[in-house]
């Protein structure tokens, strides 16, 4: 079935460790996303990718890295992870040859750090 | 700053039509979505408004005025499986998408 899958669905990890979120596409998108949403806030960006090889920093970049090395990819890293990164991450891809600039989201992954 | 503004929560009753306002301000505009999402999944996208006026699809039907930074998303002969938040969100001059906080709507029988 073609769309984004996302993993881990949820983790629960001691602050400090590392923690990469993946994320891996088969739609051929372009575009490729990380967003964090918590309760009472919109979805805010983290950092976003137009095209393998590039990458660029969202509204709330600090604390987290991406890496986009083909099409299809696109990990979240927390180097360290702290009890404020406690969220529900989504990766999502877009067409943005197509005119409407959909998002397609993945299920999400529930981090809390401790 | 960007800004979008939307309820934070709606109730309606089923089988009846419901309206959810959304107003933005935002550094350009490149267009405005509505997204649906169940508690628990990820969004999914239900519209798209560039240009000024209604577009309808089946039940649901997606308002713009860009003089007034204004959309409403108009949900008919509404369901229990429509119980759901609804996301508005702008694609700004950068095309990057500003998210509303989401409005909870709870359908009662």
């Amino acid at each position: 079935i073609a769309g984004i899958t996302q993993a881990p669905t949820s983790q629960i990890l001691a602050a400090g460790r590392r923690m990469t979120l993946r994320c891996t596409q088969d739609m051929r998108h372009n575009a490729m996303y990380w967003y964090r949403q918590d309760l009472g806030l919109g979805l805010r960006l983290i950092h976003y990718s137009n095209t393998a090889g590039t990458t660029g920093k969202g509204e709330v970049p600090d604390g987290y890295s991406v890496s986009r090395a083909n099409t299809d990819d696109f990990p979240l890293t927390l180097a360290s992870a702290v009890p404020s990164q406690t969220s529900v991450y989504f990766c999502a891809s877009s067409d943005q040859v197509s005119n409407t600039g959909e998002l397609f989201f993945g299920e999400g992954s529930r981090l809390t750090v401790l | 700053g960007q800004n979008i503004d939307q309820p934070t929560e709606m109730t309606a009753t089923e089988g009846a039509i419901v309206q959810i306002n959304c107003t933005y301000q935002t550094s350009g505009f490149n267009g405005l979505f509505w997204y649906q999402q169940h508690a628990g999944e990820a969004p999914t996208f239900l519209s798209y408004n560039v240009l000024d006026g209604l577009e309808e699809k089946g039940r649901f039907s997606s308002f713009l005025s860009r003089s007034k930074g204004y959309s409403y998303l108009l949900l008919k002969e509404l369901q229990m499986k429509d119980s759901a938040s609804y996301l508005c969100a702008v694609s700004d001059s950068n095309y990057q998408l500003i998210w509303g906080a989401g409005t909870k709507l709870i359908i009662k029988p």
